[in-house]
């Protein structure tokens, strides 16, 4: 089955202790993207990466970092995390021939 | 920079009842524009992508059609399954970004 996997599905974390969000999808894609969904703003794409080793930002990248080694995988890390990055999180990667884009089911994250 | 702008936020209707969501946008260079739909505390599912000016696609109750300055989501004699948040996005030809919508909220009432 196709899809995105994303742990873990909820944290709670306090101010500047440093964590990963993993995402992985099984189906080849090369681009992949992390947004955040804020009540009022909708998806903002924070980063994205359009092959192994490529990435770029998007329209919020402050405050995070993210990887991309292996095709499958692209991690989202926060090196010191503060209350405004609590929010709904989404990885998401897209298909090449067909536009497709799948979402994986989302990380919910406080930070206090 | 890119926009996109939904409209109406929310909608309210009666089953049955068929209604058009909206999406303007601007962007530099379109290299697609997309459809979701995401049901509460879920990640958005795939709809539709829509390429150029004049493209329609159908998805059973669905129908999204494009310009070069808005899209349309049809909904026809919508069911309460139907009811969710309608997202809208827009690809950059240029740079690959992806720039979201604020959505439409659909309601179906049984």
């Amino acid at each position: 089955e196709a899809q995105v996997t994303q742990n873990p599905r909820y944290l709670i974390t306090v101010t500047g202790k440093k964590l990963t969000v993993t995402c992985s999808q099984n189906m080849n894609h090369e681009y992949m993207s992390w947004y955040r969904q804020d009540p009022g703003l909708g998806l903002r794409q924070i980063y994205y990466s359009m092959n192994v080793e490529v990435t770029d930002k998007g329209d919020v990248p402050e405050g995070y970092k993210v990887s991309r080694k292996e095709k499958r995988n692209f991690p989202l890390i926060l090196e010191s995390p503060s209350p405004n990055q609590t929010s709904l999180y989404f990885c998401a990667s897209l298909s090449g021939s067909g536009h497709e884009q799948y979402f994986g089911p989302g990380t919910r994250l406080t930070v206090t | 920079e890119d926009q996109v702008t939904q409209s109406p936020e929310a909608l309210r209707l009666q089953e049955g009842e068929s209604s058009s969501l909206n999406c303007s946008y601007t962007v530099s260079g379109l290299r697609g524009l997309f459809w979701y739909r995401q049901d509460p505390g879920k990640g958005p599912e795939f709809l539709f992508t829509l390429y150029s000016a004049g493209e329609e696609k159908e998805k059973e109750r669905l129908k999204a059609t494009l310009t070069k300055k808005e899209s349309f989501l049809h909904i026809t004699a919508p069911k309460p399954e139907d009811s969710a948040t309608y997202l809208c996005a827009v690809q950059n030809f240029g740079n690959e970004k992806l720039t979201f919508g604020t959505g439409t909220r659909l309601t179906i009432i049984p």
